[in-house]
């Protein structure tokens, strides 16, 4: 069975500071990843997915997440958080074709 | 981009009611659509699979009865609360997996907010 880990339940950021949101996933095999994001009354949006090949991955607004495959991790940073990023983050895992697993979501709160 | 669209995005009914909830993608085929429940300062919980022409895959603990899923077609997939009471209340979200273009992206519907009076 897959399951993911996000330890940080509510973060609180001043703008311009960097951002680290941990992911840790558990699955034997190949794995899809993804970060999604909800803002505030809207619907989730996908910020970012790695299937495979560099495992640097950069989405959109200047995020970017790392799978370390070594450390089963996935976590989501930005260099420099702006207030219009305060939202709820959910990292994702899909063990190929299986059903998504999603993490318990970090409320991101960025103070201007 | 992918879409995938719910409908209706709220809907309220009375208690003892059957509602139904449809799931489209919009442009692209999905065999595979899975429907979810969001429970207030809770994550997603998924409820069930759907699968295009067979029967849905329900995660333990849903009631197969009271939560009906169809997917009759490869662009939609309905969710239908039988029997509605109101802890039925909450909100439902559907999403679709892409095989195509955009290489096995899941994609997400809207949500619908169905409160149970």
């Amino acid at each position: 069975a897959q399951s993911v880990s996000q330890h940080n339940h509510h973060v609180i950021l001043s703008e311009a500071a960097s951002l680290e949101l941990g992911c840790n996933y558990s699955y034997g095999g190949t794995v899809n990843l993804f970060w999604y994001v909800q803002y505030p009354g809207q619907h989730l949006q996908l910020l970012l997915k790695y299937f495979s090949g560099d495992p640097l991955v950069k989405g959109i607004k200047g995020f970017e997440a790392e799978f370390i495959k070594s450390k089963f991790s996935f976590n989501l940073r930005k260099p420099s958080v702006q207030w219009s990023d305060t939202a709820e983050y959910f990292c994702a895992v899909s063990g190929g074709y299986q059903k998504v697993t999603f993490g318990t979501g970090t409320k991101l709160q960025v103070i201007p | 981009g992918a879409v995938v669209s719910q409908h209706p995005s709220r809907v309220i009914c009375k208690s003892g009611t059957s509602v139904k909830i449809e799931c489209r993608s919009l442009d692209f085929q999905a065999t595979t659509m899975f429907w979810y429940r969001q429970f207030p300062k809770k994550s997603l919980m998924l409820m069930a699979t759907s699968n295009e022409g067979s029967k849905a895959t329900y995660e333990q603990g849903v009631e197969k009865d009271k939560f009906l899923i169809n997917h009759a077609s490869l662009t939609l997939s309905t969710l239908t609360v039988t029997s509605a009471h109101p802890e039925d209340s909450s909100f439902y979200i559907c999403s679709a997996r892409d095989t195509g273009r955009s290489g096995n992206t899941i994609y997400f519907g809207e949500g619908s907010w169905l409160t149970v009076v």
